[in-house]
Formats: structure tokens, sequence, C-alpha cells
């Protein structure tokens, strides 16, 4: 069984322009997660789908994050404009939903100049 | 807020001892799962306890979930190399939409 792909696997920009990850999760997964994990601590959800509809993005910096599960299918998760604070690794996670695991990709990580 | 404490944030020991990582909450849980993650992949599952006062085992790793679903322990006995990596706790709340909150992780290092 394939996991989940993510891409770019390293991205460097510079504050305040904008970049976008894909994911593209297991085939037959509903869930989708997104998260941010910065160095030193655990990851932190930002956003969850189940299919093409949001199920919580309480934690999301909607001011310059935003992300799209349009067909229900792969995903993607912008910044615009990117601060400094946002160099992390970025993970994304599927499941079949309820209390099926989670698998994770092997993330984006994002360093911010 | 992180909502669980992992202990101790670093860990360094020699091949062959044995180690126990925590990770405790003032809030309860009704799961809570342990991951090992190795530099430059994602986190990797290694077990789900559901029940208050559960124990797994898995070869050389114990894991214990506390009687009142707030805390949790993860043994290694007889430690290898290959078990160097970060550890990462995550609880899941009822009702939470199988969301998890993640420890801060217990990095590990066995040394040969």
């Amino acid at each position: 069984e394939a996991g989940v792909a993510q891409s770019p696997r390293y991205k460097i920009i510079e504050k305040r322009q904008s970049v976008a990850f894909w994911c593209n999760p297991i085939s037959g997964h509903a869930t989708l997660y997104w998260y941010q994990q910065i160095l030193g601590q655990g990851p932190k959800l930002l956003i969850q789908f189940q299919n093409n509809g949001v199920v919580d993005d309480s934690q999301l910096p909607k001011d310059r994050f935003s992300a799209e599960r349009l067909k229900g299918v792969d995903s993607t998760l912008k910044i615009q404009p990117a601060k400094l604070e946002d160099s992390a690794v970025y993970l994304c996670a599927s499941s079949f939903g309820g209390v099926a695991p989670q698998h994770f990709g092997d993330g984006t990580r994002l360093s911010i100049l | 807020t992180q909502l669980l404490e992992q202990s101790p944030q670093f860990l360094s020991i020699q091949e062959g001892e044995n180690l126990t990582v925590y990770c405790n909450s003032s809030s309860v849980f009704s799961s809570l799962q342990w991951y090992r993650q190795e530099p430059g992949e994602g986190p990797v599952l290694l077990v789900t306890v559901v029940t208050g006062g559960e124990v797994k085992k898995l070869k050389r790793l114990t894991f214990q979930f506390g009687d009142a679903r707030k805390d949790s322990s993860l043994h290694i006995t007889a430690a290898q190399p290959g078990d160097t990596g970060l550890y990462l706790c995550a609880g899941a709340r009822a009702g939470s939409a199988r969301q998890l909150t993640f420890g801060s992780g217990t990095q590990l290092t066995v040394l040969p």
C-alpha cells in the first residue's frame, strides 16, 4: 500500500513570500489532517478534513494560512504571506476516520529567511 | 498550551540499558497513542491504549495507560541503537472527532 505522499520535501523562502504544500493521502482515506511541527515540539493540528469538508480549523491562522481539499482526495496548504515563525515541518496525515489510526507523510520542511 | 507533558525531554543511554519515558496530563483521554519519529520522516504509530490500567507489550517495549487515563509510560528493555528516535505520545479526547493532541516528545539516543 502506498503511503501518504507530500511535496515538496524542502522549501526555503523569504518572509512575506507565499508557499504551497501538497498532500496525497492513502487511497480510500476519508479523513485528512495537516499538522505543524516546530523544531523541538510535537505536531500541532492545523486543520482536519472529512472528505472535502472542514471538520476543525480552529488552530489554523486564517489571516495567512489556507487549505483546501476540493475533490475529497488530495489537499493543498498555503501560507501567504509567510512569517519567520512559520519555519517548521508541515505534516500531512490520513485515516479511514473514526478511531482508525492516522498515517503520516514524511512532511515538508519549510525554512523562512 | 501543551496538554501533554513528556519527560525527560532528552535521554542518552548505552546499548543494553533500560529506560522509561513518561507522558502526563491533567486531562482525561479516551485513548492514548505512542509514536516514534526518525529524522526526515513522519511519526509512525507504535501502539494505542484505550483502557485505564491497560498494559501492552511490543517486543522490548512496554506501554502502560494510567488508571485514570491521564498518563502513560513507555518502558524499553535492553535498548538498542535502532531504538534511537523521537518518541511522541498523543491523546485523543472523547467526542473530539479523533483529533490528537501531541506531547512535546522525548529524544532518545542509544549509544553502541
